[in-house]
C-alpha cells in the first residue's frame, strides 16, 4: 500500500530562518504530489502540485518543493519564515493519474517565533 | 460564498446515536470526496462519488457509515450507532473532472465528538 511519510512532526523557528520539511512516499510507479497548509481555524489549502515536468515547483507564499525520483521525496522549502506561516503543513501522494483520491502524511507542525 | 460548504460545523452526540452531515460541494464540481482527519494525524480517504455514482470506498468506511449523493450535488454522511472512536474532522472536498488530479477544495469540516 502507498504511504506518505513526514518525519517531522513539529518545527519550531524563528522569523527568516529558512525551512525545509520532508516528506516521502512509497511507491514506484507515476505519482502525483502536493502539499497542502492548514492555517489555525481554517480549511485545507493546496500550497504547490507536482505532476510532470520540472521538478521544482513554486508554489504560493514563497514557497516550493523539489521533486527527487531517485529518493521518492517531494521535500517543501522557503527560504525566509514569516510569523504568519505558522500553520499545520501536509504532504500528499496520487497515484498514476488516477485522481481518485489523495493519501495524506501526518503532517507537520509548524511554528514562526516572531 | 463559492466554497464547499459543510454542516454542522461542529456536532456532540452520545454513543449510540446517528448523526448525518452535509457537504454542500461547488456547484460545477462533478468529484465529491470525504475524509476523516483524527488529532495528530493526516486526513484519511473514505470515500469518493462522481456525480451521483459513488466510484471507491475505503475500508475505514464501515457497515455503520453510509454516504450518499442523490442527484449529484449534495452529499450526506451517516453515522449510526456511533462509537467514540469516531469523533473526528469529517472533511468534505470536491474538484471538477476536466481539473484533473488533486485539483480540490476542502471545506471547513465537521467536528464530531462522540461521548
Amino acid at each position: 500500500a502507498q504511504s506518505v511519510s513526514q518525519h517531522n512532526h513539529h518545527v519550531i523557528l524563528s522569523e527568516a530562518a529558512s525551512l525545509e520539511l520532508g516528506c516521502n512516499y512509497s511507491y514506484g510507479g507515476t505519482v502525483n504530489l502536493f502539499w497542502y497548509v492548514q492555517y489555525p481555524g481554517q480549511h485545507l489549502q493546496l500550497l504547490l502540485k507536482y505532476f510532470s515536468g520540472d521538478p521544482l515547483v513554486k508554489g504560493i507564499k514563497g514557497f516550493e518543493a523539489e521533486f527527487i525520483k531517485s529518493k521518492f521525496s517531494f521535500n517543501l522549502r522557503k527560504p525566509s519564515v514569516q510569523w504568519s506561516d505558522t500553520a499545520e503543513y501536509f504532504c500528499a501522494v496520487i497515484l498514476n493519474n488516477a485522481g481518485n483520491m489523495l493519501t495524506f502524511g501526518g503532517g507537520t507542525r509548524l511554528m514562526v517565533k516572531p | 460564498d463559492t466554497g464547499v460548504s459543510q454542516d454542522p460545523r461542529h456536532k456532540i452526540t452520545k454513543r449510540g446515536q446517528n448523526v448525518t452531515f452535509r457537504c454542500d460541494p461547488i456547484s460545477e464540481h462533478n468529484r465529491l470526496y470525504w475524509y476523516r482527519q483524527t488529532l495528530g494525524q493526516g486526513p484519511e480517504f473514505l470515500t469518493y462519488f462522481q456525480n451521483e455514482a459513488q466510484l471507491e470506498k475505503s475500508r475505514l468506511l464501515s457497515d455503520r457509515f453510509s454516504a450518499e449523493r442523490p442527484k449529484g450535488s449534495f452529499s450526506t454522511l451517516e453515522i449510526q450507532r456511533t462509537e467514540q472512536g469516531d469523533s473526528a474532522m469529517y472533511l468534505c472536498a470536491s474538484s471538477r473532472q476536466a481539473t484533473g488530479v488533486g485539483g480540490y477544495t476542502f471545506g471547513s469540516g465537521t467536528r464530531l465528538t462522540v461521548v
